[in-house]
Protein backbone atom coordinates (compact mmCIF):
# COMPACT_ATOMS: atom_id res chain seq x y z
CA UNK A 1 0.00 0.00 0.00
CA UNK A 2 1.23 3.23 -1.02
CA UNK A 3 1.99 5.99 1.79
CA UNK A 4 -0.11 8.42 0.25
CA UNK A 5 -3.28 7.91 -1.46
CA UNK A 6 -5.03 10.31 -3.88
CA UNK A 7 -8.57 9.82 -4.87
CA UNK A 8 -10.28 10.03 -7.33
CA UNK A 9 -7.14 9.70 -9.62
CA UNK A 10 -9.10 11.12 -12.77
CA UNK A 11 -11.98 13.68 -12.15
CA UNK A 12 -13.68 15.60 -15.05
CA UNK A 13 -16.17 18.63 -14.55
CA UNK A 14 -18.15 21.55 -16.01
CA UNK A 15 -16.52 25.28 -15.43
CA UNK A 16 -17.79 26.69 -12.58
CA UNK A 17 -18.09 23.57 -10.55
CA UNK A 18 -16.82 23.18 -6.50
CA UNK A 19 -13.89 20.08 -6.50
CA UNK A 20 -12.37 18.53 -4.14
CA UNK A 21 -9.23 16.23 -4.15
CA UNK A 22 -8.60 13.99 -1.34
CA UNK A 23 -5.12 13.08 0.20
CA UNK A 24 -4.58 10.13 2.78
CA UNK A 25 -1.75 9.24 4.36
CA UNK A 26 -0.46 6.64 6.29
CA UNK A 27 2.69 7.71 8.40
CA UNK A 28 3.29 10.76 10.82
CA UNK A 29 4.07 13.49 9.27
CA UNK A 30 5.76 17.05 10.05
CA UNK A 31 3.94 18.63 6.94
CA UNK A 32 2.11 17.98 3.46
CA UNK A 33 2.37 19.61 0.52
CA UNK A 34 -0.04 20.15 -2.64
CA UNK A 35 1.59 21.09 -5.81
CA UNK A 36 -0.01 21.57 -9.69
CA UNK A 37 1.93 20.11 -12.57
CA UNK A 38 0.41 22.06 -15.68
CA UNK A 39 0.11 20.20 -18.86
CA UNK A 40 3.33 21.25 -20.47
CA UNK A 41 5.14 19.63 -17.07
CA UNK A 42 6.13 22.25 -14.97
CA UNK A 43 5.08 21.71 -11.20
CA UNK A 44 4.45 24.65 -9.12
CA UNK A 45 4.15 24.06 -5.33
CA UNK A 46 0.71 25.65 -3.91
CA UNK A 47 0.71 25.01 -0.40
CA UNK A 48 2.46 23.52 2.76
CA UNK A 49 -0.01 22.70 5.70
CA UNK A 50 0.82 21.07 8.49
CA UNK A 51 -2.37 21.76 10.90
CA UNK A 52 -5.70 23.43 9.86
CA UNK A 53 -6.66 25.38 6.54
CA UNK A 54 -4.89 27.59 3.96
CA UNK A 55 -6.71 29.73 1.39
CA UNK A 56 -5.18 31.43 -1.54
CA UNK A 57 -7.74 33.05 -4.14
CA UNK A 58 -9.72 30.10 -5.26
CA UNK A 59 -7.60 27.42 -3.86
CA UNK A 60 -8.01 26.30 0.08
CA UNK A 61 -6.18 23.35 1.22
CA UNK A 62 -7.19 21.23 4.90
CA UNK A 63 -5.90 18.96 6.84
CA UNK A 64 -6.95 16.93 9.67
CA UNK A 65 -3.61 15.43 11.26
CA UNK A 66 -5.30 12.99 13.67
CA UNK A 67 -7.63 11.47 10.12
CA UNK A 68 -4.32 11.37 8.55
CA UNK A 69 -6.11 13.47 5.84
CA UNK A 70 -5.84 16.43 3.91
CA UNK A 71 -7.94 17.94 0.82
CA UNK A 72 -7.90 20.64 -1.75
CA UNK A 73 -10.97 22.51 -3.08
CA UNK A 74 -10.95 24.47 -6.06
CA UNK A 75 -14.10 27.06 -5.92
CA UNK A 76 -15.28 28.22 -9.31
CA UNK A 77 -13.60 26.15 -11.36
CA UNK A 78 -12.01 26.79 -14.81
CA UNK A 79 -10.45 25.51 -17.55
CA UNK A 80 -7.28 26.72 -16.55
CA UNK A 81 -7.17 24.68 -13.37
CA UNK A 82 -7.06 21.87 -15.61
CA UNK A 83 -3.51 19.73 -14.23
CA UNK A 84 -2.34 16.98 -12.26
CA UNK A 85 -2.61 18.02 -8.42
CA UNK A 86 -0.12 15.87 -6.67
CA UNK A 87 -0.12 15.75 -2.60
CA UNK A 88 3.16 15.11 -1.11
CA UNK A 89 3.74 14.33 2.75
CA UNK A 90 7.38 14.96 4.98
CA UNK A 91 7.39 11.85 7.20
CA UNK A 92 8.47 12.34 10.76
CA UNK A 93 11.46 9.70 10.45
CA UNK A 94 12.10 10.37 6.51
CA UNK A 95 15.44 13.19 6.66
CA UNK A 96 15.30 15.06 3.46
CA UNK A 97 12.59 12.93 2.01
CA UNK A 98 9.42 13.94 0.74
CA UNK A 99 6.67 11.25 -0.33
CA UNK A 100 4.37 11.58 -3.56
CA UNK A 101 1.25 10.43 -4.13
CA UNK A 102 0.37 9.47 -7.60
CA UNK A 103 -1.37 12.71 -8.47
CA UNK A 104 -5.11 13.49 -9.63
CA UNK A 105 -5.72 14.54 -12.97
CA UNK A 106 -8.50 17.24 -13.46
CA UNK A 107 -9.98 18.33 -16.42
CA UNK A 108 -12.37 21.41 -16.24
CA UNK A 109 -14.32 21.46 -19.25
CA UNK A 110 -16.28 25.12 -20.88
CA UNK B 1 15.37 35.20 -11.51
CA UNK B 2 15.39 32.06 -13.55
CA UNK B 3 14.23 30.10 -10.48
CA UNK B 4 15.85 26.37 -11.76
CA UNK B 5 16.73 25.60 -14.90
CA UNK B 6 17.72 22.35 -16.67
CA UNK B 7 19.71 20.83 -19.55
CA UNK B 8 18.70 19.56 -21.48
CA UNK B 9 15.15 19.31 -22.12
CA UNK B 10 14.71 16.40 -24.00
CA UNK B 11 17.73 13.35 -24.53
CA UNK B 12 17.64 10.37 -26.37
CA UNK B 13 20.40 7.99 -25.39
CA UNK B 14 21.02 4.37 -26.80
CA UNK B 15 21.55 1.46 -24.28
CA UNK B 16 25.12 1.75 -22.44
CA UNK B 17 25.80 5.54 -23.27
CA UNK B 18 26.06 8.03 -20.46
CA UNK B 19 25.21 11.84 -20.33
CA UNK B 20 24.90 14.25 -17.44
CA UNK B 21 22.16 16.30 -16.82
CA UNK B 22 22.27 19.78 -15.44
CA UNK B 23 20.55 21.81 -12.73
CA UNK B 24 21.42 25.44 -11.60
CA UNK B 25 19.59 27.64 -9.22
CA UNK B 26 19.51 31.21 -8.30
CA UNK B 27 17.82 31.88 -5.50
CA UNK B 28 20.83 31.05 -3.09
CA UNK B 29 18.93 27.68 -1.58
CA UNK B 30 20.47 25.41 0.42
CA UNK B 31 19.36 22.10 -0.64
CA UNK B 32 18.86 20.55 -3.67
CA UNK B 33 17.09 17.19 -5.09
CA UNK B 34 16.85 15.24 -8.05
CA UNK B 35 13.51 13.34 -8.76
CA UNK B 36 12.42 10.92 -11.50
CA UNK B 37 8.86 11.05 -12.96
CA UNK B 38 7.47 7.64 -14.22
CA UNK B 39 3.97 7.07 -15.76
CA UNK B 40 1.13 6.06 -12.96
CA UNK B 41 4.05 6.46 -9.96
CA UNK B 42 4.63 9.36 -7.90
CA UNK B 43 7.82 11.44 -8.13
CA UNK B 44 10.59 9.42 -6.54
CA UNK B 45 13.44 11.03 -5.07
CA UNK B 46 16.81 9.57 -6.66
CA UNK B 47 19.53 11.79 -4.87
CA UNK B 48 19.53 15.31 -2.57
CA UNK B 49 21.89 17.66 -1.27
CA UNK B 50 20.83 19.44 1.91
CA UNK B 51 23.83 21.70 1.38
CA UNK B 52 27.28 22.88 -0.57
CA UNK B 53 29.23 19.90 -0.10
CA UNK B 54 27.01 17.04 1.15
CA UNK B 55 24.80 14.08 -1.00
CA UNK B 56 22.74 11.93 0.12
CA UNK B 57 21.02 9.05 -1.87
CA UNK B 58 17.06 9.14 -2.08
CA UNK B 59 14.91 5.91 -2.82
CA UNK B 60 16.08 5.33 -5.77
CA UNK B 61 19.67 5.82 -6.42
CA UNK B 62 21.10 3.16 -8.54
CA UNK B 63 22.17 3.65 -11.44
CA UNK B 64 22.98 7.07 -11.04
CA UNK B 65 25.59 9.60 -9.62
CA UNK B 66 25.38 13.33 -8.79
CA UNK B 67 27.77 16.27 -8.10
CA UNK B 68 26.65 19.07 -5.94
CA UNK B 69 29.16 21.53 -7.85
CA UNK B 70 28.85 24.63 -5.85
CA UNK B 71 25.76 26.28 -4.20
CA UNK B 72 23.99 27.15 -7.71
CA UNK B 73 24.81 23.45 -9.46
CA UNK B 74 23.77 19.78 -9.02
CA UNK B 75 24.26 17.77 -11.82
CA UNK B 76 22.86 13.82 -12.18
CA UNK B 77 24.82 11.49 -14.06
CA UNK B 78 24.25 8.49 -15.77
CA UNK B 79 27.45 6.08 -16.32
CA UNK B 80 25.64 3.70 -18.79
CA UNK B 81 22.10 4.20 -19.50
CA UNK B 82 19.77 1.52 -19.45
CA UNK B 83 16.00 1.73 -20.93
CA UNK B 84 14.79 1.35 -16.95
CA UNK B 85 16.36 4.66 -16.83
CA UNK B 86 13.80 6.28 -19.44
CA UNK B 87 11.91 8.77 -17.37
CA UNK B 88 10.93 12.30 -16.75
CA UNK B 89 13.98 14.17 -14.60
CA UNK B 90 12.82 17.04 -12.12
CA UNK B 91 15.85 18.82 -10.21
CA UNK B 92 14.17 20.76 -7.38
CA UNK B 93 15.17 23.53 -4.88
CA UNK B 94 14.54 24.85 -1.30
CA UNK B 95 16.18 27.05 1.28
CA UNK B 96 16.24 24.23 3.39
CA UNK B 97 14.48 21.45 5.23
CA UNK B 98 12.98 23.28 7.68
CA UNK B 99 11.57 25.64 5.10
CA UNK B 100 10.47 22.96 2.88
CA UNK B 101 8.55 24.52 0.09
CA UNK B 102 10.55 22.98 -3.41
CA UNK B 103 10.70 24.38 -6.48
CA UNK B 104 10.91 22.61 -9.58
CA UNK B 105 12.82 22.87 -12.85
CA UNK B 106 10.61 22.32 -16.12
CA UNK B 107 12.21 18.71 -16.29
CA UNK B 108 14.14 16.62 -18.23
CA UNK B 109 12.35 13.94 -20.90
CA UNK B 110 15.13 11.10 -21.19
CA UNK B 111 14.31 8.31 -23.23
CA UNK B 112 16.72 4.82 -23.40
CA UNK B 113 17.01 2.71 -26.66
Amino acid sequence: KNEVEQSPQNLTAQEGEFITINCSYSVGISALHWLQQHPGGGIVSLFMLSSGKKKHGRLIATINIQEKHSSLHITASHPRDSAVYICAVRSIQGAQKLVFGQGTRLTINP
Amino acid sequence: NAGVTQTPKFQVLKTGQSMTLQCAQDMNHNSMYWYRQDPGMGLRLIYYSASEGTTDKGEVPNGYNVSRLNKREFSLRLESAAPSQTSVYFCASSWDRATDTQYFGPGTRLTVL
